[in-house]
C-alpha cells in the first residue's frame, strides 16, 4: 500500500499565532511531497512542491516566508502557517510520491484549519 | 501550460443507471491523466490513471474512463452507479515535463436511490 497521514485532522487556532501541520508517509518514502489548499467548493490549488533535503519550490502568489515548509526526511514533512489571519482558514491537503519517475500521488486526508 | 476541463459542475444519475463524468485536456506532448475521488472532509483518492497503451483503463470501484487523443477527453464511466458513488471527483494531468499535478474543478456525482 501507499498510505499518507497527516495530523492534525483538524486544527482551531487564534489569529496571529503559528500552527504546524504535518505529513508522513507511512509506508514508503517519499522524495517528494506537495501541499494544496482547498477552499470549499473548489479545486485543489498547488501550493509547494517540496524534495527531501532541499528548499520547497512554490508556486506563484504563494508566500513562502508565511507557508513554511519543511521537508526534512523521506517520510515526514511539515507546513507552517506564520502569524495566521482569518483568510487562511481552510482545508490543507499533502500527497506524496514514491519516487522520481512514480507517476501516481497518495493524498493525505487532510487538515482543516480555521482560524478565529 | 497544462489544463483540464470539467463541463459539469454536478452529474445526478440514479442508481442502477450508467454514469459519466466528463474530463477534456490541453497539454503538450503525452498526456498523463488522472481520476480522483473525494469524500466530504477527506483527501482524494486515486481512482486510475492513462499513461500508454490501452484507450479503455479500468480502476477501482468499478470504474474506467476512456481515453480519446483526438477529442482530448478522458471521461470516467461506471456502467451501474451505487448511491455510495456519491462523491466529488476531479480529473487531473500531469504533463511528462513536470512533476506537478494539475486539478479540474471537480464534478460533484449525486446518486440517488
Amino acid at each position: 500500500g501507499a498510505v499518507v497521514s497527516q495530523h492534525p485532522s483538524w486544527v482551531i487556532c487564534k489569529s496571529g499565532t503559528s500552527v504546524k501541520i504535518e505529513c508522513r508517509s507511512l509506508d514508503f518514502q517519499a522524495t517528494t511531497m506537495f501541499w494544496y489548499r482547498q477552499f470549499p467548493k473548489q479545486s485543489l490549488m498547488l501550493m509547494a512542491t517540496s524534495n527531501e533535503g532541499s528548499k520547497a519550490t512554490y508556486e506563484q502568489g504563494v508566500e513562502k516566508d508565511k507557508f513554511l515548509i519543511n521537508h526534512a526526511s523521506l517520510t515526514l514533512s511539515t507546513l507552517t502557517v506564520t502569524s495566521a489571519h482569518p483568510e487562511d482558514s481552510s482545508f490543507y491537503i499533502c500527497s506524496a510520491r514514491k519516487g522520481q519517475l512514480s507517476y501516481e500521488q497518495y493524498f493525505g486526508p487532510g487538515t482543516r484549519l480555521t482560524v478565529t | 501550460a497544462q489544463s483540464v476541463a470539467q463541463p459539469e459542475d454536478q452529474v445526478n444519475v440514479a442508481e442502477g443507471n450508467p454514469l459519466t463524468v466528463k474530463c477534456t485536456y490541453s497539454v503538450s506532448g503525452n498526456p498523463y491523466l488522472f481520476w480522483y475521488v473525494q469524500y466530504p472532509n477527506r483527501g482524494l483518492q486515486f481512482l486510475l490513471k492513462y499513461i500508454t497503451g490501452d484507450n479503455l483503463v479500468k480502476g477501482s470501484y468499478g470504474f474506467e474512463a476512456e481515453f480519446n487523443k483526438s477529442q482530448t477527453s478522458f471521461h470516467l464511466k461506471k456502467p451501474s452507479a451505487l448511491v455510495s458513488d456519491s462523491a466529488l471527483y476531479f480529473c487531473a494531468v500531469r504533463d511528462t515535463g513536470f512533476q506537478k499535478l494539475v486539478f479540474g474543478t471537480g464534478t460533484r456525482l449525486l446518486v440517488s436511490p
